[in-house]
């Protein structure tokens, strides 16, 4: 069984503020390292997708990194704001076999920016 | 469309009755997935295709669940005698080669509720 970790499970913030949180996952067999947005309401988005040990990807105010040697990554977000109110989740994925295309979620992390 | 689109969006039925969830992925997907969402769990992975074949079904609760996907498109999640444990939200997801290293891009969800 894949274990994925995200923390903290939910963050309060205020507007304005940067803040980041984590995912933790398994460090052998590394394949992808998947990043998503889920607002409540609407499908969950794909934010990133990482692949290489010290990845580092941006998309406007929200940028992750990756260390595929210790098992974790970081999603930061610069700034929030309150339209970043969302659950962030993370999913991990092993190489090969028949479980190719499969993906293991975190249970997220739940992100609310105050006004 | 251009989404994945999913349906119901709701479902509400009676324990011990069949349920039929239906997924129209991106056209030109060819690797399709689904997930559910119990309350307070994250994201569980059930089955994913390749074409119209399920290379990984490991996440299918139990053999009361079923799924098919026909003309590389469609795709049916079947669930016989609904418990309550079935309770959940309904995620189907496709991507355009079953790779782990492409994003899933999401549906909005079958919330079902077995009573």
């Amino acid at each position: 069984i894949l274990n994925v970790e995200q923390s903290p499970q939910s963050l309060h913030v205020q507007e304005g503020d940067s803040t980041n949180f984590t995912c933790s996952f398994p460090s052998s067999n590394f394949y992808a390292l998947h990043w998503y947005r889920w607002e409540t309401a609407k499908s969950p988005e794909a934010l990133f997708v990482m692949t290489l040990n010290g990845d580092e990807k941006k998309k406007g105010r929200i940028s992750a990194t990756l260390n595929t040697k210790e098992g974790y990554s970081y999603l930061y977000i610069k700034g929030s704001q309150p339209e970043d109110s969302a659950t962030y989740l993370c999913a991990f994925s092993n190489a090969g076999g028949t479980s190719y295309g499969k993906l293991t979620f975190g249970q997220g992390t739940i992100l609310t920016v105050h006004p | 469309g251009a989404g994945v689109s999913q349906s119901p969006s709701n479902k509400v039925t009676e324990k011990g009755k069949d349920v039929e969830l239906r997924c129209d992925p991106i056209s030109g997907h060819t690797a399709l997935y689904w997930y559910r969402q119990r309350l307070g769990q994250g994201l569980e992975f059930l089955i994913y295709f390749q074409g119209n074949s399920a290379p990984d079904k490991s996440g299918l609760p139990s053999d009361r669940f079923s799924a098919e996907r026909t003309g590389e498109s469609v795709s049916t999640l079947t669930i016989q005698r609904t418990q309550q444990e079935d309770s959940a939200v309904y995620l189907c997801a496709s991507s355009f080669i079953p790779n782990s290293n492409q994003p899933q891009h999401f549906g909005d969800g079958t919330r079902l509720s077995i009573l």
